[in-house]
C-alpha cells in the first residue's frame, strides 16, 4: 500500500527565508503527486501537481516542487516565504487502485514570522 | 464552474445520537466522491469513496456509513455516535477520467460530547 511521509511537523521561518518541506512516498509504480495547502479558516486547496514530464513543477504563489524518482521524494520549495504563506501543507500521492484515491501525509504546519 | 458544499459547518452531538452530514457538488456530473476525516497531526484519512450512485466503498472499519442517493450528493451517517467520532470531516470530488485532482469542501467540525 502507498504511504506518504512528511518529516517536518512544524516549521517556523522568518519572512524572506527559503522554504523546503520534505515529502517521501512508498510505491513502486507510476505515481501522481500533489501538494495541498490549507490556509487558516479556508478550504484545502491544490498548490501544485506532478503527473509526468518535467520533474520540476511550478504551482501557485511562487511554490515549486521537484520529483526525484530515485529518492521517492517530492519536496516543496519556495525561495522567499511571506507571512501569508502561514498554513498547513499536505503532500499526497495518487493510488492506482480503487477510485484513484489519494494518500495524504500527516501535514506540515508552517508559521512565518513577520 | 464547479462548487462543493458541506453542511452543517459545525455540529455538537451527544454520544449515542445519530449523525447525518451532507455534501453536494454543483457544475459537474458523475464525479468520484470522497469522505475524509482530518485529525490534528494525523493528516487526512479516507473513510469512504463512491464512483457512482449507490456505489460505496469503505476504506476503514468504523462506526460510520456513507450513501450516495443522487449523482452529486454524498451523505455520511452514523446510527450512534461515539466520542472517537469527533473530528473534522471533509468531502471531496474528482472529475473522472481526466486528471486525478481532488477538490475539497469547507468541512464539518463534529464534536461528540
Amino acid at each position: 500500500a502507498q504511504s506518504v511521509s512528511q518529516h517536518n511537523h512544524h516549521v517556523i521561518l522568518s519572512e524572506a527565508a527559503s522554504l523546503e518541506l520534505g515529502c517521501n512516498y512508498s510505491y513502486g509504480g507510476t505515481v501522481n503527486l500533489f501538494w495541498y495547502v490549507q490556509y487558516p479558516g479556508q478550504h484545502l486547496q491544490l498548490l501544485l501537481k506532478y503527473f509526468s514530464g518535467d520533474p520540476l513543477v511550478k504551482g501557485i504563489k511562487g511554490f515549486e516542487a521537484e520529483f526525484i524518482k530515485s529518492k521517492f521524494s517530492f519536496n516543496l520549495r519556495k525561495p522567499s516565504v511571506q507571512w501569508s504563506d502561514t498554513a498547513e501543507y499536505f503532500c499526497a500521492v495518487n493510488s492506482k487502485t480503487g477510485a484513484n484515491n489519494l494518500f495524504f501525509g500527516t501535514g506540515t504546519r508552517l508559521t512565518v514570522i513577520p | 464552474s464547479q462548487t462543493i458544499h458541506q453542511w452543517p459547518a459545525t455540529l455538537v452531538q451527544p454520544v449515542g445520537s445519530p449523525l447525518s452530514l451532507e455534501c453536494t457538488v454543483e457544475g459537474t456530473s458523475n464525479p468520484n466522491l470522497y469522505w475524509y476525516r482530518q485529525a490534528a497531526g494525523r493528516g487526512l484519512q479516507l473513510l469512504f469513496y463512491s464512483v457512482g450512485i449507490g456505489q460505496i466503498s469503505s476504506e476503514v472499519p468504523q462506526n460510520l456509513s456513507a450513501s450516495r442517493p443522487q449523482d452529486r450528493q454524498f451523505i455520511l451517517s452514523s446510527k450512534k455516535l461515539l466520542l472517537s467520532d469527533s473530528g473534522f470531516y471533509l468531502c471531496a470530488w474528482m472529475r473522472t477520467g481526466i486528471t486525478y485532482e481532488q477538490y475539497f469542501g469547507p468541512g464539518t467540525r463534529l464534536t461528540v460530547t
